[in-house]
């Protein structure tokens, strides 16, 4: 237990699709983060949010949408994705002394 | 996790044995340092950091090394163990850029029994 939790854990939509990825953190922190990881690249940082405002949106596709209501609360949005958008989405939350918590990960796979 | 495992680095170590898992970083400004340990299935875990004004931190089993000059660090695990096999990954965070922190590849260690 993490203390970071991700929902669902594993997703398979189709390209017309809508869908979102949620993750929720129990630990008190104010800073969240999407990072994709995917089998030929590093982990890439999508969006950061510190005290439920966007500070980072790293040229992420609009196909891509994150809301966070609340410091506690982070959502991926997903419509009209693509098959290279397959990847495992991780959500982590930090306290602001630099180091991540993660969650498991959804593991995402577009048809 | 199990998508990054096509195109890393392997290292494979015989239990009880040490590993030494190697990372080069890129900004010679980046001040803090952090090792994360993925297993398959799971989320990045938090093993070991360090900061930019130490060389050397040591935790349990565990020890970092930092080298400035040439921009390396290192992890060293004592006494491996199966449930070390892991994907390995350094990340490195400039403060002056707020806590964004850039991961490596990542390095598979292997754990033969």
């Amino acid at each position: 237990e993490t203390g970071v939790t991700q929902t669902p854990r594993h997703l398979v939509m189709g390209m017309t699709n809508k869908k979102s990825l949620k993750c929720e953190q129990h630990l008190g922190h104010n800073a969240m983060y999407w990072y994709k990881q995917s089998a030929k690249k590093p982990l890439e940082l999508m969006f950061v949010y510190n005290f439920k405002e966007q500070t980072e949106n790293n040229s992420v596709p609009s196909r891509f949408s994150p809301e966070c209501p609340n410091s506690s609360h982070l959502f991926l949005h997903l419509h009209t994705l693509q098959p290279e958008d397959s990847a495992l989405y991780l959500c982590a939350s930090s306290p602001g002394t630099g180091e991540l918590f993660f969650g498991e990960g959804s593991r995402l796979t577009v048809l | 996790g199990e998508s990054v495992g096509l195109h890393l680095p392997t290292l494979s170590v015989q239990e009880g044995d040490n590993s030494i898992i190697n990372c080069a970083y890129s900004n010679s400004a980046s001040d803090y340092f952090i090792w994360y340990k993925q297993e398959s299935g799971k989320g990045p875990q938090f093993i070991i950091d360090i900061r930019s004004n130490m060389d050397k931190r040591q935790g349990q089993r565990v020890t970092v090394l930092l080298n400035k000059t040439v921009k390396h660090l290192s992890l060293q695990i004592a006494a491996t163990q199966p449930g070390d096999s892991a994907v390995y990954f350094c990340a490195e965070n400039m403060e002056e850029y707020g806590n964004k922190l850039v991961f490596g590849a990542g390095t598979i260690l292997r754990v033969k029994s």
